[in-house]
């Protein structure tokens, strides 16, 4: 198993792109979920989703769009890159199983200028 | 509501001391409690868990926590810190029942030679 990828590892944008970081796991993970990561602030989670089909807000969604159409992929949009943007984004499923265990990507890095 | 706080967010110790991250929580249900581990560019980790099973908490690379309900405490300990241990700590709340999962903004170890 490859368990959570995420592509892609770095990416420079200009204010006003869009782009989509993906997000893959070969887990069979109900949950999977995204994360910004900034310096003092922990991670905040942006969207996640309980299963293909279904989706929710997390704490920081704003300018940011999600789509669960199958189990394994769960991919994050930026409509229109701003320089608040800018961060470390994670990937994270939990297993059916549901104890509350995150199983991390190895995080993509967004600039945006 | 949950809630988790990391006491320290950087604590300094010499190679081969004790190492102390403390992590207090607050939840309205029996929560479960995670350590992660970030090293330097790289995703997060699990450390260890708790999930209503012992309360004391053995987990990977010599590190272990107590849960403690009185205390509404949750802190990693280490008998002996090594240069490697070098990271950023982040303690996690969960409840599975309405997927709430509560990242605390993390605690930065610094090893001392």
């Amino acid at each position: 198993n490859a368990g959570v990828t995420q592509t892609p590892k770095f990416q420079v944008l200009k204010t006003g792109q869009s782009m989509t970081l993906q997000c893959a796991q070969d887990m069979n993970h109900e949950y999977m979920s995204w994360y910004r990561q900034d310096p003092g602030m922990g991670l905040r989670l942006i969207h996640y989703s309980v299963g293909a089909g279904i989706t929710d807000q997390g704490e920081v969604p704003n300018g940011y769009n999600v789509s669960r159409s199958t189990t394994e992929d769960f991919p994050l949009r930026l409509l229109s890159a701003a320089p608040s943007q800018t961060s470390v984004y994670f990937c994270a499923s939990i297993p059916r199983s549901n104890t509350g265990e995150l199983f991390f990507g190895e995080g993509s890095r967004l600039t945006v200028l | 509501a949950q809630s988790v706080t990391q006491l320290d967010s950087h604590v300094s110790v010499s190679e081969g001391t004790p190492v102390l991250l403390r992590c207090n929580y607050s939840s309205s249900y029996s929560p479960s409690l995670f350590w992660y581990v970030q090293h330097p560019n790289k995703g997060l980790q699990l450390l260890l868990k708790y999930t209503s099973a012992a309360t004391l908490v053995k987990g990977i690379n010599g590190f272990e926590a107590e849960f403690k309900k009185s205390e509404t405490s949750f802190h990693l300990t280490k008998p002996s810190a090594h240069m490697s241990d070098a990271a950023e700590y982040f303690c996690v709340v969960s409840r599975i029942r309405d997927d709430k999962i509560i990242f605390g903004k993390g605690t930065r170890l610094h090893i001392l030679p």
